[in-house]
């Protein structure tokens, strides 16, 4: 069975800090897909980005980073220069298959707190 | 563009009480999901629609849960009899194509039953 670990219950960092978040996959399938998702405080999750299993190219947007490593089974997210805005919690998610929204599988999510 | 839209936003009622909660999703998207999260269990899919007829609703937790989609403007998730183990926040979301992965979320139902 499919399953995603975020080991990282809160994290706090203080602004302008680099902050890395960990997720950890299970799955028997060779093709799958992964992603982060974004919570604000006001509620509503916000998709931040979706990489295939066949795909371990290192993705970079902006200030946001991602390493996909299929040998260790993770994907993990990274924040440089922090800011207050970055303040949310972050889930990471898994999907078999064809990679579609039908049935993913979240992680407990992390909580960051970025300080002034 | 309005995102997707969920009412009530917060409901407290008491157990044994029949509960209603509304999701609009964004215009055009055909699949639409319902979603619970409690700090225990995390995230779970309990149901979702494509083109308004349920396709999965394995994760629906019991009878006493149902979802409806009269039209691709509208959906509803009732609890019959509520009960205080249904106090959770749940999350409407729709996307036009599930196959990409990237679902547009609804502020959420924070619902506690006392």
């Amino acid at each position: 069975a499919q399953k995603v670990t975020q080991a990282q219950t809160e994290i706090s960092v203080v602004e302008k800090e680099d902050v890395t978040l960990d997720c950890v996959y299970e799955t028997r399938d060779t093709t799958y897909y992964l992603f982060w998702y974004k919570q604000p405080p006001s509620g509503e999750l916000v998709f931040l980005i979706r990489r295939n299993s066949f795909d371990e190219q290192n993705e970079i947007s902006g200030r946001y980073s991602w390493n996909f490593q299929k040998s260790t089974s993770s994907f993990n997210f990274t924040i440089t220069a922090s800011q207050v805005v970055d303040s949310a919690v972050y889930f990471c998610a898994l999907s078999e298959g064809q990679g579609g929204s039908e049935k993913l599988v979240f992680g407990k999510g992390t909580k960051l707190t970025v300080n002034p | 563009d309005a995102g997707v839209i969920q009412s009530p936003r917060h409901e407290v009622t008491e157990m044994g009480q029949e509960v209603t909660l509304r999701c609009k999703p964004i215009s055009g998207h055909d699949y639409l999901f319902w979603y619970r999260q409690t700090m225990m269990r995390g995230l779970e899919l309990l149901i979702y629609f494509n083109n308004n007829v349920p396709i999965d609703d394995s994760g629906m937790p019991e009878d006493r849960f149902s979802a409806k989609m009269p039209n691709a403007s509208f959906s509803t998730l009732k609890i019959q009899p509520s009960e205080p183990r249904d106090s959770a926040v749940y999350f409407c979301a729709s996307t036009p194509r599930a196959y990409t992965g990237e679902l547009f979320f609804g502020e959420g139902s924070r619902l506690t039953v006392l």
